[in-house]
């Protein structure tokens, strides 16, 4: 089964709004990272998160590795979050990744 | 900077014959590179990880005789997609890591394969 989980499936907001992201692995992980997918396709790393919380600009991801969970928030929502947003869980060594199923998001005007 | 160049960016290929993608490492010595596919609707799949120097690890429901690698030095890795069909379309993501202890994975910007 899908061993990385991520709630909602798709997020609709209007500019200005808040979100949470959730994330939820079914196995003991050693760190994380969350990703936004451009509508292009290509991936661009947004945090690497081992534990803790960190913020950058809008963005913040706050990870509890003993509870197997991570979330990214979004404040204040602008157009240009819209896209899709991936979190993933080390595997081999940190040398590859487990990706979670996906939240789209959608902010419009 | 680091990048990792990855080309064709997009390729059709008819039912049955077989297709290449590159993955070029800049900046960084990519010590494993690891392959992804992303189909229609889905997230990315980890199909396999190779490592200089060792053996290439697949990941289950994905075999070397389907998704061969090549990963001859610290700079560039292929991999062939052998008899594609359809359910092999998708978008096929290369990420690189520098050593043991690198924390950052550089992505390749994608191929995007589509069968006809």
């Amino acid at each position: 089964g899908q061993q990385v989980q991520q709630s909602p499936t798709s997020l609709v907001l209007q500019e200005g709004e808040n979100a949470e992201l959730q994330c939820n692995f079914s196995t003991s992980l050693n760190s994380m990272q969350w990703f936004y997918q451009r509508p292009g396709g290509s991936l661009i790393s947004v945090f690497y998160n081992p534990s803790g919380t960190k913020q950058s600009g809008r963005l913040t991801s706050t990870t509890v590795i003993k509870e197997r969970r991570s979330s990214l928030h979004i404040s204040s929502s602008q157009i240009t979050d819209s896209g899709t947003y991936l979190c993933a869980m080390e595997r081999w060594g940190g040398r590859a990744l487990i990706f979670g199923t996906g939240t789209t998001v959608s902010v419009s005007p | 900077g680091a990048l990792v160049y990855q080309y064709p960016r997009r390729t059709i290929c008819k039912s049955g014959t077989s297709m290449r993608m590159e993955c070029q490492a800049v900046g960084f010595q990519a010590t494993s590179v690891a392959w992804y596919r992303q189909s229609p609707q889905k997230t990315f799949e980890l199909i396999a990880l190779s490592t200089v120097n060792s053996a290439i690890k697949y990941e289950q429901n994905f075999t070397q005789e389907k998704f061969p690698i090549s990963h001859p030095n610290l700079s560039f890795s292929s991999m062939t997609v052998l008899n594609a069909y359809l359910e092999d379309r998708g978008l096929y993501l290369c990420g690189a890591r520098a050593g043991r202890g690198a924390e950052t994975l550089y992505f390749g910007s994608g191929t995007r394969l589509t069968v006809l």
